[in-house]
């Protein structure tokens, strides 16, 4: 399969812990967005990265969210110090920098903070 | 403010009928839009991408509409099977920037 992977898909942890996700992009994608979607929402924009370079953040990426995209390839996205506030989807999406760019979604990591 | 704004929130109809999910929005300046599917649990799957030049946009069973000067696009599916069953979002990108605006979603609920 050579879609969009994130893992782990699913991630329970208690308040105040941290936790990690990984996304890997399709391979020659350069673009790598990260997203955040609570139920009955659409997804709402985090982050993205160009190759290496974090080139936009949201106001919604508070002090405790820090992403890396270390070697252009494979993204990590960690939230530090976990509320219940933070328990949604955490879905990635890999492009190719082109007119009219399609971005290609992973399926999700669901985080449920208890 | 840039919003995206879909009808209804939901709709249930019967294996075989078509259906007209819409979409208003207020981006600008406009880049192009995109309508996606999502299944329950899965990351959204890109159906069609409309410029400011394009009125209509088809894929099998789904054809997009756009109308750039009322800033409305629609969604139509016909011959809804129960596959068709998912989210489906529409999506604004604007120019000069990196800004891509996603709708709530209109959830489709196919019955047999």
């Amino acid at each position: 399969d050579t879609g969009v992977s994130q893992n782990p898909r699913h991630k329970i942890t208690k308040r105040g812990q941290n936790v990690t996700f990984r996304c890997d992009p399709i391979s020659e994608h350069n673009r790598l967005y990260w997203y955040r979607q609570t139920l009955g929402q659409g997804p709402e924009f985090l982050t993205y990265f160009q190759n290496e370079a974090q080139l936009e953040k949201s106001r919604l990426l508070s002090d405790r969210f820090s992403a890396e995209r270390p070697k252009g390839s494979f993204s990590t996205l960690e939230i530090q110090r976990t509320e219940q506030g933070d328990s949604a989807m955490y879905l990635c999406a890999s492009s190719l920098a082109t007119y009219q760019e399609t971005q290609y979604f992973g399926p999700g990591t669901r985080l449920l903070v208890l | 403010k840039n919003q995206v704004e879909q009808s209804p929130q939901s709709l249930i109809i019967l294996e075989g009928k078509n259906c007209t999910l819409q979409c208003n929005y207020t981006v600008s300046p406009f880049s192009n839009l995109r309508w996606y599917k999502q299944d329950t649990g899965r990351g959204p799957v890109s159906l069609t991408i409309m410029t400011f030049s394009e009125n209509t946009k088809s894929n099998g069973r789904y054809t997009a509409t756009l109308d750039a000067d009322t800033k409305q696009s629609s969604l139509h599916i016909t011959a809804s099977q129960l596959s068709d069953s998912a989210s489906y979002i529409c999506v604004v990108i604007n120019t000069g920037g990196f800004k891509t605006i996603f709708g709530a979603g209109t959830r489709l609920f196919v019955k047999a």
